[in-house]
């Protein structure tokens, strides 16, 4: 199975801050990355497929970036709203799997 | 509006089974490839299985191959997991989501998930 690292597991920041994750997988996974957010008690949110393409209704302010092994999420102008956890996940390879997840706390 | 519902879960004891559904509204369902996923506080998000549009191809994950079946009925816009063997490394909110994109792969909407508990 390929490993998806997330670092850091946890990060805090403050609001009007610019912050990024950076997911790592164990071999190349091509473009075939996707970001979601989820908050506790609810499903994840689909944000970002194909390593940088934003899904319908996603704010410009997170963006993605990456090839292959390494990959970044990047949110800028933080708001309360976007204090949640964040997860990758690689879909080149069955079994396609996830990152442990990188959970953005308020400073 | 997309809508994914499931349920089904509950409390079951070790080696037990139980069948999830997840009813779909508000897209062509029988267009869309779809995925079960689930989470555990310990192991995070883990893909169980995906079907395809048709219900002709499926793809499990080695930790549920030959114990959870996913099956699907177009007609009534649903979508099923048949779960045997139940362990207690089964435990974990169970989602259906909708695969995305040409892959169906990833997953664009998801329901509110059930909670499936194996335990004695």
């Amino acid at each position: 199975d390929i490993q998806m690292t997330q670092s850091p597991s946890s990060l805090s920041a403050s609001v009007g801050d610019r912050v990024t994750i950076t997911c790592r997988a164990s071999q190349t996974i091509r473009n075939y990355l996707a970001w979601f957010q989820q908050k506790p008690g609810k499903a994840p949110k689909f944000l970002i497929y194909d390593v940088s393409s934003l899904q319908s209704g996603v704010p410009s302010k997170f963006s993605g970036s990456g090839f292959g092994t390494d990959f970044t999420l990047t949110i800028t102008s933080l708001q309360p709203e976007d204090f949640a956890t964040y997860y990758c996940q690689q879909y080149n390879t069955y079994p396609y799997t996830f990152g442990q997840g990188t959970k953005l706390e308020i400073k | 509006e997309v809508q994914l519902v499931e349920s089904g879960g509950g409390l079951v004891q070790p080696g037990g089974s139980l069948r999830l559904s997840c009813a779909a509204s508000g897209f062509t369902f029988g267009s869309y490839e779809m995925n079960w996923v689930r989470q555990t506080p310990g192991k995070g998000l883990e893909w169980v299985s995906y079907i395809s549009s048709s219900g002709y191809n499926i793809y499990q994950a080695p930790s549920v191959k030959g114990r959870f079946t996913v099956s699907r009925d177009n007609a009534k816009n649903s979508l099923y997991l048949r779960m045997n063997s139940l362990r207690a490394e089964d435990t974990a909110v169970y989602y259906c989501a909708r695969g995305f994109g040409l892959t169906g792969r990833t997953f664009d909407y998801w329901g509110q998930g059930t909670l499936v508990t194996v335990s004695s």
